[in-house]
């Protein structure tokens, strides 16, 4: 079945150092990504919806300039979170869709624990 | 504004069928009902997904009413390993997002 493998799992950074995740679909192509964030004992809310070849679009209330979004290739999404901060400690995860197929469910990755310290 | 109610929590013996509601009131003619799970520390996991007739697979059984107004979810024989946050999600076909509700939190006891 579809694959979403995120990286790293987990990482703890320092307060104002910046953090990189990476979401791949292994054996699909996904033009679109979508990057959500749970915090403990919270559900999964959407941040962003990355778009192959073009900018990302962001829900309300998430900051575009600190949580940068690239999707550069059909496999690939990144999130970097700029200037950590502790209130950035979250489990972030990332899902997508495989373009070929219309109706698809969407795949998710198991997560990057992130802790700034 | 949420689009599913599910129960917070729902326990179940092992070996026994866990059955889980969800109520989708407002549900629009091209949406469908989808369930994934999520256990500790995981990414969520696709279960099952239908428009307006029942489906099963290997994993589950979606039952959904005449009105589409609500759905269940049977797990037949649930083991210890279902033991997780089930959410029932609403999603057009023409929408690429998926957004979550609180979920029910399944525990399946010895």
């Amino acid at each position: 079945g579809a694959v979403v493998s995120q990286h790293p799992s987990w990482v703890i950074c320092k307060s104002g150092t910046s953090v990189k995740i990476e979401c791949r679909s292994l054996d699909f192509q996904a033009t679109t990504m979508f990057w959500y964030r749970q915090f403990p004992k919270q559900s999964l809310m959407l941040m962003a919806t990355s778009n192959e070849g073009s900018k990302a679009t962001y829900e309300q209330g998430v900051e575009k300039d600190k949580f940068l979004i690239n999707h550069a290739s059909l496999t690939l999404s990144t999130l970097t979170v700029t200037s950590a901060h502790p209130e950035d400690s979250s489990f972030y995860i990332c899902s997508a869709r495989d373009a070929a197929t219309g109706d698809s469910p969407l795949h998710f990755g198991n997560g990057t624990r992130l802790t700034v310290t | 504004d949420a689009k599913t109610t599910q129960p917070p929590s729902m326990d179940c013996a092992e070996g026994r069928a866990a059955n889980l509601p969800c109520n989708h009131s407002t549900i629009s003619g091209n949406e469908y009902v989808y369930w994934y799970r999520q256990i500790h520390s995981q990414g969520p996991q696709y279960i099952i997904h239908g428009l307006k007739n029942n489906e099963t697979n290997e994993m589950a059984s979606l039952i959904i009413t005449e009105d589409r107004k609500s759905s269940t979810l049977i797990l037949p024989h649930a083991t210890l390993r279902d033991t997780a946050v089930y959410y029932c999600i609403v999603r057009a076909t023409n929408n690429n997002d998926m957004r979550f509700g609180a979920g029910t939190r399944l525990t399946v006891k010895p």
